[in-house]
């Protein structure tokens, strides 16, 4: 079983929809870190997070450090919200040394 | 104010030959780590570094893998006698150095990747 476990895999939306991405993880963590991996490659850092909510725009993530889970979620979704959204852990190591989930593949319909 | 900046972007390389790869970070930046993304697969932390130092290399391949944050010039990743299975994107990336109060907000800023081909 991997450490970061994100759901779903794979999400297609319509331009519009609210948007859940759950995170769970089995191991004690620092922080937790929302990324977003475009269909470029490239790769930006949307959140950054210990405990509570953080909001940024559309954009709101959430962590339960008991329940070890942290959700992002996308209000108003647009067609250029596609991307991979990934989830990763500081659980004990350095600083940027993270362990990171598959990823979530977001398609936005128009 | 430029982002981190890598380069190539894309390389090309046979079997047996070396590969290096290079990373700029965000001006003010000391602190530099570097990540691999096989095809596929998600990213994994290879190594963290801060000028003239590694501080953590618990995530490299033991062997032909290397990396240098010299007190000049970018970070190097160095891969000697490349194999198929190095193909991969490998990205860099940086952030602020610790207690510098509002600037350190633990937030990483990433390049947009160097992508090995090994052939």
């Amino acid at each position: 079983k991997n450490e970061v476990e994100q759901s779903p895999q794979n999400l297609t939306a319509q331009e519009g929809e609210f948007i859940t991405i759950n995170c769970s993880y089995s191991v004690g963590i620092s922080a937790l870190h929302w990324l977003q991996q475009h269909p470029g490659g490239g790769i930006v850092s949307l959140f950054m997070l210990s405990s509570g909510k953080k909001k940024h725009g559309r954009l709101i993530a959430t962590i339960n450090i008991q329940e070890k889970h942290s959700s992002l979620h996308i209000t108003a979704s647009h067609p250029r919200d596609s991307a991979v959204y990934i989830c990763a852990v500081r659980s004990g190591g350095s600083q940027g040394n993270l362990i990171f989930g598959k990823g979530t593949k977001l398609s936005v319909k128009p | 104010n430029a982002g981190v900046m890598q380069n190539p972007r894309h390389l090309v390389r046979r079997r047996g030959q070396e590969a290096r790869l290079r990373c700029s970070p965000m001006k003010g930046h000391s602190h530099v780590y570097w990540y691999r993304q096989l095809p596929e697969e998600g990213l994994k932390f290879m190594v963290y570094l801060q000028k003239e130092n590694i501080i953590d290399e618990s995530g490299m391949p033991k062997e032909r893998f290397s990396a240098e944050f010299p007190k000049e010039g970018p970070s190097i990743l160095r891969i000697q006698q490349v194999v198929r299975g190095d193909s991969a994107a490998y990205f860099c990336a940086s952030s602020p150095p610790t207690g510098t109060g509002l600037l350190d907000t633990g937030e990483l800023f990433f390049g947009e990747g160097s992508r090995l081909t090994v052939l």
